[in-house]
């Protein structure tokens, strides 16, 4: 079965300095990766997703992300975060492997906390 | 404007007494699911169902019922809450194929029971 591993549960950076969220997952067989964003008392918003191509994916908000299939990794990067970036994010996989292509495996989640 | 609504936002309740919640899109999708949002634990699928009668158990279905009589509406019902099915619960919908789509999620549902 697939499983999805988020390195930190928490990263304090200050603001327009870079961060670097890091996702591992079990297998690369057949899988579809994805980042979301959920904002304080929200719901959970897509950031950004790979499906293939490119290894290099760019999101919404200055958010990209880099699938590596060697190191089964999809870290979330962002030059200059903002204070608004504070959120919880979360990586998830989906493929024949997680239990179907509309089946989200996700990781813990990592809190990133922006301070001035 | 696309989107999937839950209801209530927030409930609080007590052992035992049945519970429905709500779960509505307008986007025509096929494909639904419930998952749950724990500390620690990150989100975990209920049920899920592929159309209209045809639903099938996630990873932490105990607890749970779902039912699917219309395309556009997915309740959860817990028919005997207790304690440990506090949580945050997040209704989703998508297309469905032999691809992956874009997950389309709902505000979320603070549950707590006492």
């Amino acid at each position: 079965a697939q499983s999805v591993t988020q390195l930190d549960s928490q990263v304090p950076v200050f603001e327009e300095a870079p961060v670097e969220l890091r996702c591992n997952y079990s297998s690369s067989v057949s899988v579809y990766l994805f980042w979301y964003v959920q904002y304080p008392n929200q719901g959970l918003q897509l950031l950004l997703k790979y499906l293939s191509g490119s290894t290099l994916v760019k999101g919404i908000n200055g958010f990209e992300a880099e699938f590596n299939k060697s190191q089964t990794s999809f870290h979330l990067r962002k030059p200059s975060v903002h204070i608004s970036d504070t959120a919880e994010y979360f990586c998830a996989v989906s493929g024949s492997l997680s239990g179907g292509y509309n089946k989200l495996i996700f990781g813990a989640g990592t809190r990133l906390a922006v301070h001035p | 404007e696309a989107q999937v609504t839950q209801n209530p936002r927030y409930l609080i309740t007590v052992t035992g007494k049945k519970l429905t919640v709500t779960c509505s899109q307008n986007m025509n999708h096929e494909y639904m699911s419930w998952y749950r949002q724990d500390p620690g634990l990150g989100l975990r699928q209920i049920y899920y169902s592929m159309n209209v009668e045809v639903t099938d158990k996630g990873d932490v279905p105990e607890g749970y019922k779902v039912s699917r009589k219309e395309k556009r509406n997915f309740p959860l019902i817990l028919e005997s809450p207790s304690p440990n099915q506090t949580s945050l619960y997040f209704c989703a919908s998508s297309l469905f194929g032999q691809t992956t789509y874009e997950q389309y999620f709902g505000p979320g549902t603070r549950l707590t029971v006492t």
